[in-house]
């Protein structure tokens, strides 16, 4: 069953704004990945943040953790036209053997209005 | 260089026809895997591989059928192409395990079974 629900499931937001897209998921986890599909594209890995952290920067990115509540937060500060895209949230979790793979939420798609 | 490489890019087939999706990467990585993305945008693992070996084989019907000649490939082989199969598949890989990085996904094949 599907492991992450991401929300908003749509965020259209002036350029220069802050974006903030948050996703819950259900299971312990080893670490929680976010990644960006821009349309007809691949996903591109933007951050990890590992289950024994709380927030993690990486640019203009900034991904929070707080596993009591199961829940992920991803902001995207001072927003550009190119951050258009779709936005998954991706949980790893615990696991004897490895390999389990990623289980991705449903998504937020994110557009950046000039 | 291409770290994930999948080919082809797009597939357009008949019902009922036998094809097959190639994945190579070059980054070393230990495990390769296969998701499938739906018109909705959904991602789901089908099969993930470690070492040639296979790991996961989620709940996908035995019509698909992976195959890793070396850990550096992981091709997809699909017989009697069925409407439903319609979709975008990904190839990724990643270097495992417990929380030792993001995955790398290839650029997806779209396939249309007509």
């Amino acid at each position: 069953s599907q492991q992450g629900e991401e929300d908003p499931q749509a965020l259209s937001i002036q350029e220069g704004e802050n974006a903030t897209m948050n996703c819950s998921y259900k299971t312990s986890i080893n670490n929680l990945q976010w990644y960006r599909q821009n349309s007809g594209r691949g996903l591109v890995h933007l951050i990890l943040i590992r289950s024994n952290e709380r927030e993690k920067h990486s640019g203009r990115l900034r991904v929070t953790l707080d596993t009591s509540k199961k829940s992920s937060s991803l902001l995207i500060t001072a927003s550009r036209a190119a951050d258009t895209a779709s936005y998954f949230c991706a949980t790893d979790v615990l696991s004897g053997g490895g390999a389990d793979g990623l289980t991705f939420g449903k998504g937020t798609h994110l557009i950046i209005q000039p | 260089d291409t770290a994930v490489s999948q080919t082809p890019k797009y597939l357009v087939t008949q019902m009922g026809n036998d094809k097959s999706i190639k994945c190579e990467q070059n980054l070393g990585h230990d495990t390769m895997y296969w998701y499938k993305q739906d018109s909705k945008k959904f991602l789901k693992i089908m099969f993930s591989y470690n070492n040639k070996e296979l790991i996961i084989n989620e709940t996908v019907p035995n019509r698909f059928s992976p195959k890793s000649p070396d850990k550096a490939h992981l091709n997809l082989h699909i017989n009697s192409l069925e409407l439903g199969d319609s979709a975008v598949y990904f190839c990724a890989s990643s270097q495992l395990r417990q929380g030792a990085g993001g995955y790398t996904f290839g650029s997806g094949t779209r396939l249309t079974v007509v």
